[in-house]
């Protein structure tokens, strides 16, 4: 069974550009959520899709959004890029919910140039 | 805000001796705890979790202990091995069933001497 994929790998933007990040969830799992990590640091919670719907979001500017579409994949849109969105922006998927295994993607490389 | 807080930062064990890390959380309605190991170039990938209405957990040589009172759970790695070296990260869900979310603590970086 494919784990959760996510795309591209490695994605180098200049400061202003919008990025576009994609990713797949294992199948049958209908929450995704999307985690910035900075070099050196922690996770942070960026947003939680589920059936479609945002559930949350965490403490980032409204420039960072995404959708869920019918599939469940998701895609993380990130507007009017700055340098410190520089990042690997890392995608997981669950069952049902944070409350249930969540099992991560490899990750997308965010480089702003 | 819900914060999760862990340590140490950094860990170096000899191979075979364990390892423990800690974390504590904050918000008191949280009743799922799960640890991820993250190797360079990887993503986090599950190793173990509890659910509040037990006290411990073990699968082969990790186990999570937990204590609801004080707010605190950690993750023991006995027998540790060098490809146990990675950076772990331990979580825990905070908020409501359709609004939560898993808070990260900051991660560990175990390294195990051959």
């Amino acid at each position: 069974e494919a784990g959760v994929t996510q795309s591209p790998t490695h994605l180098i933007k200049t400061r202003g550009q919008q990025a576009t990040l994609r990713c797949s969830p294992i199948s049958g799992h209908t929450s995704v959520y999307w985690y910035q990590q900075a070099l050196g640091l922690g996770l942070q919670f960026l947003l939680w899709y589920d059936e479609g719907e945002e559930r949350n979001r965490g403490n980032f500017p409204p420039r960072f959004s995404g959708r869920q579409f019918p599939n469940y994949s998701s895609e993380l849109n990130v507007n009017a890029l700055e340098l410190e969105d520089s990042a690997l922006y890392l995608c997981a998927s669950s069952f049902e919910g944070a409350r249930t295994e969540a099992f991560f993607g490899q990750g997308t490389r965010l480089t702003v140039v | 805000g819900e914060n999760v807080e862990q340590h140490p930062s950094t860990l170096s064990v000899q191979e075979g001796d364990s390892a423990v890390i800690k974390c504590t959380y904050s918000d008191s309605a949280s009743n799922y705890f799960p640890w991820y190991k993250q190797e360079l170039g990887k993503g986090p990938q599950l190793i173990i979790d509890i659910r509040s209405n037990v006290g411990e957990k073990k699968d082969q040589r990790i186990a999570v202990t937990l204590n609801k009172t004080a707010k605190h759970f950690s993750l023991h790695i006995t027998e540790t091995q060098p490809e146990d070296s990675a950076v772990y990260f331990c979580a825990a869900f905070a908020g409501s069933g359709n609004t939560g979310k898993l808070i990260f603590g900051q991660g560990t970086t175990l390294q195990v001497k051959p």
